[in-house]
């Protein structure tokens, strides 16, 4: 079975700094990974994914993850933040081709604060 | 191309009465998943359905929830006699293919509130 810890429940940060959302799986097979961002009141919006290849991936508005199969990590940054960024933040675990159901972390609370 | 579509966005139930939540898929999308998120919590799988099949219900109550997906229609997800534990965003999620149904697109959720 999978699983996925994200390691901080709230992050505060100020306007224009970067930041790095942590997220960690554990998994006996290959997996996909993705985030997620939810603004309050709305569905889940897919922010990027990693299913093979490079371990670098680009996503919307901006936001980058780096997939490490050794550290079973998947976190996501971001150089400089905005207000707009100010959300909930989902890490997630597919087992892989074929498979359906998400393994969801937690969620982290990410602050912008001008 | 509309995405996913769930009504209603607001559901108000006294406990004991029944819930119904609907979802339609994105076009073109044959796969369905619904997804709870409680309070403070992230979502947990529920159910997941193709037309007419339910393939995976490893994450539904044994009791009281049901969900189906018709040859015709939206998809629906039923819950009996409510109780305030139910109380939570239910959101439903799409996808096109079988083989590399990966990538999920989300609804904006139900958010059902019990009395």
């Amino acid at each position: 079975a999978q699983s996925v810890t994200q390691l901080d429940s709230q992050v505060p940060v100020f306007e224009e700094a970067p930041v790095e959302l942590r997220c960690n799986y554990s998994s006996s097979v290959s997996v996909y990974l993705f985030w997620y961002v939810q603004y309050p009141n709305q569905g889940l919006q897919l922010l990027l994914k990693y299913l093979s290849g490079s371990t670098l991936v680009k996503g919307i508005n901006g936001f980058e993850a780096e997939f490490n199969k050794s550290q079973t990590s998947f976190h996501l940054r971001k150089p400089s933040v905005h207000i707009s960024d100010t959300a909930e933040y989902f890490c997630a675990v597919s087992p892989g081709q074929g498979a359906q159901k998400l393994v969801f972390g937690q969620g982290t609370r990410l602050t912008i604060n001008p | 191309n509309a995405g996913v579509m769930q009504n209603p966005r607001h559901l108000v139930r006294r406990r004991g009465q029944e819930a119904r939540l609907r979802c339609s898929p994105m076009k073109g999308h044959s796969h369905v998943y619904w997804y709870r998120q409680l309070p403070e919590e992230g979502l947990k799988f529920m159910v997941y359905l193709q037309k007419e099949n339910i393939i995976d219900e490893s994450g539904m109550p044994k009791e009281r929830f049901s969900a189906e997906f018709p040859k015709e229609g939206p998809s629906i997800l039923r819950i009996q006699q409510v109780v305030r534990g139910d109380s939570a965003a239910y959101f439903c999620a799409s996808s096109p293919r079988t083989w590399d149904s990966y990538e999920q697109y989300f609804g904006p959720g139900t958010r059902l509130t019990v009395t």
